[in-house]
C-alpha cells in the first residue's frame, strides 16, 4: 500500500524558519517531491528529491532519507505570501510514468 | 501562470448528468495527467496520457474516461455524476512521461447538484 503523512496544519511567524515533515510508505519509489498550493489556486513545482540529502533552491530546501522514508520541506525568512498547503508527493515507480502519490496536505500560516 | 489551459472554469449541473472537461498542455509538453481535488480526500491522481496513449492510471472510476488528442489537447468525461463527484479537477502537463516536474492549470471547479 500506499501511504504519505504530514501534518495537517503549522503556525510560523514572519521571518523565522519553518520545517514541514513528511514521512511515507510506498511499494515503489522514484522521487519525491513538494508542491505549494493557496488558496483555490493550482499547486506549483517547488522541489524534487530522489537521492538522499538536501536540495537548496533560495528560501526553499528538501531534504530526503530514503531509508527512512522521510522528507522535509525547509521555508527560511518566511514572509506572509508563504501561507498556503504545502503537499508532499512519492513518485510511484511501478507505474513507469508520472504517477504522484500526495499527502493531505500542511496549511502553514504565517503570522506578522 | 503555468501555460497550461483549462476549460470550462466552473460547471454546475445535476447528478446522472455527463459532462466534458477540457485541458490544453503546456506549448511542447507530451504528457496530460488529470487529478481530483475534493476537501475530504486530497489531491488524487486520475489518469496520465502521454503522446496520445494511457501511460499511468490511478483509482479512477469506470464512470470517467479520458483521452489525449492528435493535438495533445485533452478531455476528461464525467457520466452518471453523483453529488460526491463535486470537486476542483485539475490538469498537468510535463515535456516527458516521467512527470518530474508537473504543470499544473487553473482547474475546472466542478458541482453537482
Amino acid at each position: 500500500g500506499q501511504n504519505i503523512d504530514q501534518p495537517t496544519e503549522m503556525t510560523a511567524t514572519e521571518g523565522a524558519i519553518v520545517q514541514i515533515n513528511c514521512t511515507y510508505q510506498t511499494s515503489g519509489f522514484n522521487g519525491l517531491f513538494w508542491y505549494q498550493q493557496h488558496a483555490g489556486e493550482a499547486p506549483t513545482f517547488l522541489s524534487y528529491n530522489v537521492l538522499d540529502g538536501l536540495e537548496e533552491k533560495g528560501r526553499f530546501s528538501s531534504f530526503l532519507s530514503r531509508s527512512k522514508g522521510y522528507s522535509y520541506l525547509l521555508l527560511k525568512e518566511l514572509q506572509m505570501k508563504d501561507s498556503a498547503s504545502y503537499l508532499c508527493a512519492v513518485r510511484d515507480w511501478g507505474n513507469q510514468g508520472g504517477k504522484l502519490i500526495f499527502g493531505q496536505g500542511t496549511e502553514l500560516s504565517v503570522k506578522p | 501562470d503555468s501555460g497550461v489551459t483549462q476549460t470550462p472554469k466552473h460547471l454546475i449541473t445535476a447528478t446522472g448528468q455527463r459532462v466534458t472537461l477540457r485541458c490544453s498542455p503546456r506549448s511542447g509538453d507530451l504528457s496530460v495527467y488529470w487529478y481530483q481535488q475534493s476537501l475530504d480526500q486530497g489531491l488524487q491522481f486520475l489518469i496520465q496520457y502521454y503522446n496520445g496513449e494511457e501511460r499511468a492510471k490511478g483509482n479512477i472510476l469506470e464512470r470517467f474516461s479520458a483521452q489525449q488528442f492528435p493535438d495533445l489537447h485533452s478531455e476528461l468525461n464525467l457520466s452518471s455524476l453523483e453529488l460526491g463527484d463535486s470537486a476542483l479537477y485539475f490538469c498537468a502537463s510535463s515535456v516527458d512521461g516521467r512527470g518530474l516536474e508537473q504543470y499544473f492549470g487553473p482547474g475546472t471547479r466542478l458541482t453537482v447538484t
